[in-house]
């Protein structure tokens, strides 16, 4: 079957970095996706990754390797409102967005 | 801004009772989607719809239909709620499928209780 894992829930301090990680088994690959949810609010795009490598998106970065069947989203200098759920997709060989169960990021001052 | 809205936040149903969840984008987008999501749970694809009338089922159909009158507007209807079907549900639209990321937009959601 198709798997996306990530952890439950992270806990970090304001102005910290923090790594979140995903690891995925999916029938096929064409692109994983980062989104960030707020509580009560909608999920918001953050990221895409296609190839391998890092792609940096001012304070946050994802990094993909395809081989692996890994991806991390890196947040640097947290502040309180990146307080939400991070939401980890792939998108498999029939272009359909296979969900991770997400993880809830705490920041506290 | 471009928005993909929700008529209802919350609503509370009994059990058997017909629910309609409307969904409204505009962004002229051709793909609209119906997700659930629950507590430890990925997102989980309902229906989707790339056009006009046209409608595919996701991963969970079952004890749901939609509809899709308008390019506009996408409608997830739950013909008789009951008790499981109790959930968030999420509503997003995304462009036609042309390469590149198709980033989906998604609606604030519609929390549904059925007693």
């Amino acid at each position: 079957g198709q798997n996306i894992d990530q952890p439950t829930e992270m806990t970090a301090t304001e102005g910290a970095i923090v790594q979140i990680n995903c690891t995925y088994q999916t029938s096929g690959f064409n692109g994983l996706f980062w989104y960030q949810q707020h509580a009560g609010e909608a999920p918001t795009f953050l990221s895409y990754n296609v190839l391998d490598g890092l792609e940096e998106k001012g304070r946050f970065s994802s990094f993909l390797s395809r081989s692996k069947g890994y991806s991390y989203l890196l947040l640097k200098e947290l502040q309180m409102k990146d307080s939400a759920s991070y939401l980890c997709a792939v998108r498999d060989s029939n272009y359909q967005l296979i969900w991770g169960a997400g993880t809830k990021l705490i920041i506290k001052p | 801004d471009v928005k993909v809205t929700q008529s209802s936040r919350y609503l509370v149903k009994r059990t058997g009772e017909k629910v309609f969840l409307e969904c409204v984008q505009d962004m002229d987008h051709e793909n609209m989607f119906w997700y659930r999501q629950d507590p430890g749970l990925g997102l989980r694809l309902i229906y989707f719809s790339y056009d006009v009338k046209m409608k595919e089922k996701g991963d969970i159909p079952e004890g749901y239909s939609v509809s899709r009158e308008k390019k506009e507007r996408f409608s997830l209807i739950l013909e008789s709620a009951s008790t499981n079907q109790t959930s968030m549900y999420l509503c997003a639209s995304s462009p036609l499928e042309g390469g590149g990321a198709n980033v989906l937009t998604f609606g604030a959601g519609s929390r549904l209780t059925v007693l």
